[in-house]
């Protein structure tokens, strides 16, 4: 599975949007991009994954380059409740079944 | 609505004990996973099931052990506690890749076990 880069933390103002980077220039072109996150003394949980389209759900919404070697995670009013460690993930859907995480993005909400 | 349960939050055991972490999904899932996190070092896969009986190394397998005897249950084994194994304790479970459409592999975590070895 592909290596992911993204920044050690990020802050962000209550009510605004958040947008998480995450750099994977070695995708290849089977590999899906997928965001987890994991509030404090909780197990991650799935926010959202993409392919090359970008994605929305009632969580969040991803937006993947064209050359997809970088994506953003996007969180469109953050809330308190928002404030978590982001994980992004890039693996492909055959083959390895294991995840491997890395050390992700801690997100603070500023009231 | 819980889907995958740690048997215990917070345990606290002495050096050289044998310690079990239960762990239960309600999914009907194959694969089952162990993980551990550490400040700083995100989370790291210890051992891995895709099914009854079958496991796979994972990351970092050393000094620990697994039994996969029923398909809901996947257990991890500390046959001799040690003060670096203590940490935070994952358990996930997921279906395997061959079921799964739209790329949506996703995995379902426990809330976590707390282990402090003294």
């Amino acid at each position: 599975d592909a290596k992911t880069t993204q920044p050690t933390s990020m802050d962000c103002a209550e009510g605004r949007a958040a947008n998480l980077p995450c750099n994977h220039s070695t995708i290849s072109g089977n590999e899906y991009v997928y965001w987890y996150r994991q509030i404090h003394s909780q197990g991650p949980q799935y926010i959202i994954h993409g392919l090359k389209n970008n994605e929305t759900n009632e969580m969040a919404s991803l937006i993947i380059t064209e050359d997809r070697k970088s994506s953003t995670l996007i969180l469109p009013h953050a809330t308190l409740r928002d404030t978590a460690v982001y994980y992004c993930i890039v693996r492909a859907n055959f083959g390895n079944e294991k995840l491997t995480f890395g050390t992700g993005t801690r997100l603070t909400i500023i009231p | 609505d819980v889907k995958v349960t740690q048997s215990s939050r917070y345990l606290v055991k002495r050096t050289g004990e044998k310690v079990f972490l239960e762990c239960v999904q309600d999914m009907d899932h194959e694969n089952m996973f162990w993980y551990r996190q550490d400040p700083g070092l995100g989370l790291r896969l210890i051992y891995f099931s895709y099914d009854v009986k079958m496991k796979e190394k994972g990351d970092i397998p050393e000094g620990y052990s697994v039994s996969r005897e029923k398909k809901e249950r996947f257990s991890l084994i500390l046959e001799s506690a040690s003060t670096n194994q203590t940490s935070m304790y994952l358990c996930a479970s997921s279906l395997p890749l061959l079921r799964v459409s739209s790329g949506a592999n996703v995995l379902t975590f426990g809330a976590g076990s707390r282990l402090t070895v003294l």
